[in-house]
């Protein structure tokens, strides 16, 4: 178990720019979610993943924001003419879901995006 | 938003037991109660969880009351590494994503 991986740790662009963060989980993890934390506040749900279909899409997600996990495995999180209202950390985590009654998170170091 | 509710911030003595409350007064009959918390620049890891009885692993204690309006978490001999911000979240245990929502948490410091 390497833990969830997390890369840029940290990203700084110029507004207008694109930008796209990779994560890969846990090896055997099937679900993959997507949290975004701005500085005192707690994390905030963007969306997630089960195998390689997206389930679920926060009204964060603007259509600026796009996620993408290809065959299940690594996900990558695209955020085309950055503002400055993006700058945050963007956190992943993945989870095996095997009961629904006993789900835990496990969450990466997530990628600092600062904005310009 | 957040259904529950926690003090902004706490002190504890290092090598004494830290207890942490949480009101979740509209919690409903199948959602769990879970704990996480997060030391500086690092992600959210997971503590604890329970359903109605208390519970506790190689972290923690978790205590719910019988009302389940409320719990405790304790961290019986804390130190200065568990300082930290932590957050209790109740949720359906099969619907994660939006509704697992983390409120702003309370940030334990440990004194020592």
């Amino acid at each position: 178990d390497t833990g969830v991986s997390q890369n840029p740790r940290h990203k700084i662009t110029k507004r207008g720019q694109n930008v796209t963060f990779r994560c890969d989980p846990i090896s055997e993890h099937n679900r993959l979610y997507w949290y975004r934390q701005t500085l005192g506040q707690g994390p905030e749900f963007l969306t997630y993943f089960q195998n390689e279909a997206q389930l679920e899409k926060s009204r964060l997600l603007s259509d600026r924001f796009s996620a993408e996990r290809p065959k299940g495995s690594f996900s990558t999180l695209e955020i085309q003419r950055t503002e400055q209202g993006d700058s945050a950390m963007y956190l992943c985590a993945s989870s095996l879901r095997q009961t629904a009654t006993n789900e835990k998170l496990f969450f990466g170091s997530g990628t600092q995006l600062s904005v310009l | 938003d957040a259904k529950t509710t926690q003090p902004p911030s706490m002190d504890c003595a290092e090598g004494r037991a830290a207890n942490l409350p949480c009101n979740h007064s509209t919690i409903s009959g199948n959602e769990y109660v879970y704990w996480y918390r997060q030391i500086h620049s690092q992600g959210p890891q997971y503590i604890i969880h329970g359903l109605k009885n208390n519970e506790t692993n190689e972290m923690a204690s978790l205590i719910i009351t019988e009302d389940r309006k409320s719990s405790t978490l304790i961290l019986p001999h804390a130190t200065l590494r568990d300082t930290a911000v932590y957050y209790c979240i109740v949720i359906v245990g099969y619907n994660y994503g939006q509704n697992f929502v983390f409120g702003p948490g309370t940030r334990l410091s440990v004194l020592p």
